[in-house]
């Protein structure tokens, strides 16, 4: 099994582009999320999915948006990315019993000048 | 507004040293606490706690929960330099998948 995976594992954008972070798991797990991690910040939820076109915002969703086409892939797109998008992103994902770990994917580091 | 607090924010400590890193929580609908230690890449799974008192042990880690108190700590005991990582908890907020995540502590083990 390859877990969760994630692409790119860099990135530098200019500010106003846009792109898409890339999540994929293979655990046929029901739950979705993206985190975005600062320092002094922990992680901080973006959106999350508890299932197959079912999305909702987290606790810092603007400027992300996400969708959930399949049980596999959950893909963040950044509309117009802005230095404040500057960060490290993980996504992560959990089935639907205990114990409710979270497996995470390798993260995505994104710069934006 | 469901919150998750770790303390200390950071710490240095000696080889052979132990520490005891806490975690307090304010949450709405309490399923679990969950430990992860987070080195240079993605956090890996420590523990899960569920119940008050109950401690959860993993070689020289260990973790116990509070439910009345609404805390954990986490023990760690014979510190090593690999212990050196940020330690982060979190709590499930409710029956989805709207983990919490504290500010984490981050842990440096001098040798």
């Amino acid at each position: 099994n390859a877990g969760v995976t994630q692409t790119p594992k860099f990135q530098v954008l200019k500010t106003g582009q846009s792109m898409t972070l890339q999540c994929a798991q293979d655990m046929n797990h029901e739950y979705m999320s993206w985190y975005r991690q600062d320092p002094g910040m922990g992680l901080r939820l973006i959106h999350y999915s508890v299932g197959a076109g079912i999305t909702d915002q987290g606790e810092v969703p603007n400027g992300y948006n996400v969708s959930r086409s399949t049980t596999e892939d959950f893909p963040l797109r950044l509309l117009s990315a802005a230095p404040s998008q500057t960060s490290v992103y993980f996504c992560a994902s959990r089935g639907g019993v205990p114990p409710y770990e979270q497996y995470f994917g390798p993260g995505t580091r994104l710069t934006v000048t | 507004e469901d919150k998750v607090v770790q303390s200390p924010l950071s710490l240095v400590v000696h080889e052979g040293d132990t520490v005891t890193l806490n975690c307090s929580y304010e949450v709405t609908n309490f399923r679990s606490l969950l430990w992860y230690k987070q080195e240079k890449k993605a956090p890996t799974f420590l523990f899960m706690l569920t119940s008050s008192g109950i401690e959860k042990k993993s070689g020289r880690l260990s973790s116990i929960l509070d439910k009345k108190e609404l805390f954990s700590i986490l023990n760690i005991t014979a510190t090593q330099t690999g212990d050196s990582a940020i330690y982060l908890c979190a709590g499930p907020m409710e029956y989805g998948n709207k983990l919490v995540f504290g500010a984490g502590t981050i842990l440096r083990v001098k040798s």
